[in-house]
């Protein structure tokens, strides 16, 4: 099992472009979950997912969109990139989400906003 | 939700035990503790967790007292591996998504 994968693993874009994060799991999770983390800090919720077709807002969603259409990908994106969008992006997935239930993490993607 | 406090940073030597406390004041009946280990560059991983007493693996242990107000994250003889930041989460088992990572705890193993 490939667990979580993200793509890409580094981006950079400039002010004002719009791109997609994809996000996939091979471990029937039902739940997915999309967290930033700025240099130092903790990882901040952004967005997540309770199953196929659902999505729900995290802690920091402004400037952010997501789709789940398909249980196995959860996407997240950027429609009009700014500076403050600088962070690294990391993709999660759980069995359940309860509070107990360990989220498997992906590697990251490394995104640079000029 | 439960806020966790946890130390910023702390130092250890190779060969050390390690004993990272996390503060949980209001903590919650149903309320689980877990930890989480972070390396540079990576995503988060689990360590373990427990909801009383103590709980051992073949990473950690975690020790719970009884008022559960707060929990210690042991790591035995810690390497220069074992040099990560570390989360202590306070989450339910009830429905509804309440995980939250903190600033974590950053340990430096040195030689």
């Amino acid at each position: 099992n490939a667990g979580v994968t993200q793509t890409p693993k580094f981006r950079v874009l400039k002010t004002g472009q719009s791109m997609t994060l994809l996000c996939a799991q091979d471990m029937n999770h039902e739940y997915m979950y999309w967290y930033r983390q700025d240099p130092g800090m903790g990882l901040r919720l952004i967005h997540y997912s309770v199953g196929e077709g659902t999505t729900a807002k995290g802690e920091v969603p402004d400037g952010y969109n997501v789709s789940r259409l398909k249980k196995q990908n959860f996407l997240l994106g950027l429609e009009s990139a700014a500076p403050s969008q600088t962070s690294v992006y990391f993709c999660a997935s759980s069995f359940q989400d309860r509070g107990i239930d360990e989220q498997y993490f992906g590697p990251g993607t490394r995104l640079t906003v000029t | 939700l439960a806020k966790t406090t946890q130390p910023i940073s702390m130092d250890s030597y190779e060969g050390q035990e390690v004993n990272i406390t996390c503060s949980h004041n209001n903590i919650a009946t149903n309320d689980y503790i877990t930890w989480y280990q972070q390396f540079p560059s990576q995503g988060p991983r689990f360590i373990i967790q427990g909801y009383k007493t103590k709980v051992t693996n073949e990473v950690a242990s975690l020790f719970i007292p009884a008022d559960r107000k707060s929990s210690t994250l042991s790591l035995p003889r810690v390497s220069l591996s074992d040099t990560a930041v570390y989360y202590c989460l306070v989450g339910g088992n009830t429905g509804g998504f309440k995980t939250i990572f903190g600033a974590g705890t950053r340990l430096f193993v040195k030689a």
